[in-house]
């Protein structure tokens, strides 16, 4: 399964709500779809599991939505530390990562 | 705390082998699914490879015939042994726990392997 991630860059202020995509070529089953975020220099770390389960300690700020190909990683109101890369991935069928979606300062 | 720490990076020349360990604690991997994904420089990210409970192997296509994934249960230790190696395979490698085969969390905090003549 190929995951594609739009857009490739969002420039938005703090305070700002975040929406990124994450389109997959077929039908992820069971919505086996996670969200990760990763910083500069960092590991990436699990926000989203299950399309929109949020893992231990993530902010309510952050919530994921979709079925099927299409899903969604919402940032409700950037706070300066969420400015950062972030990846969908699927584990429906083996494991596939899209290429990630930028989230910049504006 | 659970922690997972990689070592065994280096620049390494087409065609050499490198063997890649992860060491966890707080938790048992031979309990665990575990994994390694990959990062080459400035990209995104690529699953590698998994290891199930059971003991089963799964390799991304890039990798097959090329990397062995394994593990020691007395040292609670995971291993990627990456033979013939490419220019291609230049990445930070990261290992990670795969929460019941599916979503990985956490990851190690990467080691870099630099494959170049």
């Amino acid at each position: 399964i190929v995951l594609t991630q739009s857009p490739g860059t969002l420039s938005l202020s703090p305070g700002e709500r975040a929406t990124l995509s994450c389109r997959a070529s077929q039908s992820v089953s069971n919505n086996y779809l996670a969200w990760y975020q990763q910083k500069p220099g960092q590991a990436p770390r699990v926000l989203i599991s299950g399309a929109s389960s949020r893992a231990a300690g993530i902010p309510d700020r952050f919530s994921g939505s979709g079925s099927g190909t299409d899903f969604t990683l919402t940032i409700s109101r950037l706070e300066p530390e969420d400015f950062a890369v972030y990846y969908c991935q699927q584990y429906g069928s083996l494991w596939t990562f899209g290429q990630g979606t930028k989230v910049e300062i504006k | 705390e659970v922690q997972l720490v990689e070592s065994g990076g280096g620049l390494m020349q087409p065609g050499g082998s490198l063997r890649l360990s992860c060491a966890a604690s707080g938790f048992t991997v031979s309990t665990n699914y575990m994994t390694w994904v990959r990062q080459a420089p400035g990209k995104g990210l690529e699953w590698v490879s998994i290891i199930y409970r059971s003991g089963t192997t799964y390799y991304a296509d890039s990798v097959k015939g090329r990397f062995t994934i394994s593990r020691d249960t007395s040292k609670n230790m995971l291993f990627l042994q990456m033979n013939s190696l490419r220019v291609e395979d230049t990445a930070v490698y990261y290992c990670a726990r795969a929460q019941s085969g599916n979503w990985f969390d956490p990851w190690g905090q990467g080691a870099l392997v630099t494959v170049s003549s």
